[in-house]
C-alpha cells in the first residue's frame, strides 16, 4: 500500500459522456500526476499538478483536464468520452515536483466506455 | 520519437532460473531510470532507480539493474527467481529535459510468469 487512494474502482460510461476520477495523495505530498494505461501498454503521462496548478502535460487533448485542491487531492475530468478512452487511470503522488522525486502510485480506476 | 523499449512482452521461467529483462531508451542527455513492478491485484511499486553514480543499482527483493550509457540500456536482473516474482515489470525513464517536473515515460511492460 502506498497511501494513494483512487475512486471509484471501476466505472462504465457511454460515448459522449463526461467522467470525473478522484485521487487522494499520500500524506505530505504536494504533487500529483495522472497516467492512462491502455490494455497491454505501459502507463502514459497525462499531466501533473503541483500546488494546485498544472505543472506539465503529455500528449493528450484538452478534453482531458484536471484540478488539484488545497489538500493536494486531485481530479481528472474527461469530456466527450471516446471508445479509446477505455483504460486504467493511475494517479501518482510525489513529495515535490522535481524529476528526482519518487512517484507513489494508487490502485487505479478502470474506465470502460461503451 | 523518444521512447522506452522492453524486449520481451512475456517471459516464462522455472523457479531458481536467472532473470534478465531488457530495457532500452532513445533519449539523449541525462536520464533518471526506474524499474517498477506490478504484482497481481496490487499497485505499481518501485523496484529500483538510477539517478547517478554507480551504474549497478540494487533494489528490493534481490533485484539489480545495470545502466550502460553507451548502449542506452538499463537491464533488470535477478540471479534466482521465485514463484512470488510473478508480476508485470515496467521500465521507465525521466529525461533531463523535464527537470521541472517528474514525468515518467514507460515501456510496454514484460509479464513474467515463474512456474514452481
Amino acid at each position: 500500500e502506498t497511501g494513494v487512494t483512487q475512486s471509484p474502482t471501476h466505472l462504465i460510461k457511454t460515448r459522449g459522456q463526461q467522467v470525473t476520477l478522484r485521487c487522494s495523495s499520500q500524506s505530505g505530498h504536494n504533487t500529483v500526476s495522472w497516467y492512462q494505461q491502455a490494455l497491454g501498454q505501459g502507463p502514459q503521462f497525462i499531466f501533473q499538478y503541483y500546488r494546485e496548478e498544472e505543472n506539465g502535460r503529455g500528449n493528450f487533448p484538452p478534453r482531458f483536464s484536471g484540478l488539484q485542491f488545497p489538500n493536494y487531492s486531485s481530479e481528472l475530468n474527461v469530456n466527450a468520452l471516446e471508445l479509446d478512452d477505455s483504460a486504467l487511470y493511475l494517479c501518482a503522488s510525489s513529495l515535490n515536483r522535481g524529476r528526482n522525486n519518487e512517484q507513489f502510485f494508487g490502485p487505479g480506476t478502470r474506465l470502460t466506455v461503451l | 520519437a523518444q521512447s522506452v523499449s522492453q524486449h520481451n512482452h512475456h517471459v516464462i521461467l522455472s523457479e531458481a532460473a536467472s532473470l534478465e529483462l531488457g530495457c532500452n531508451y532513445s533519449y539523449g542527455g541525462t536520464v533518471n531510470l526506474f524499474w517498477y513492478v506490478q504484482y497481481p491485484g496490487q499497485h505499481l511499486q518501485l523496484l529500483l532507480k538510477y539517478f547517478s553514480g554507480d551504474p549497478l543499482v540494487k533494489g528490493i527483493k534481490g533485484f539489480e539493474a545495470e545502466f550502460i550509457k553507451s548502449k542506452f540500456s538499463f537491464n533488470l536482473r535477478k540471479p534466482s527467481v521465485q514463484w512470488s516474482d510473478t508480476a508485470e515489470y515496467f521500465c521507465a525513464v525521466n529525461p533531463s529535459q523535464y527537470s521541472g517536473y517528474s514525468t515518467l515515460t514507460f515501456g510496454k511492460g514484460t509479464m513474467l510468469l515463474v512456474s514452481p
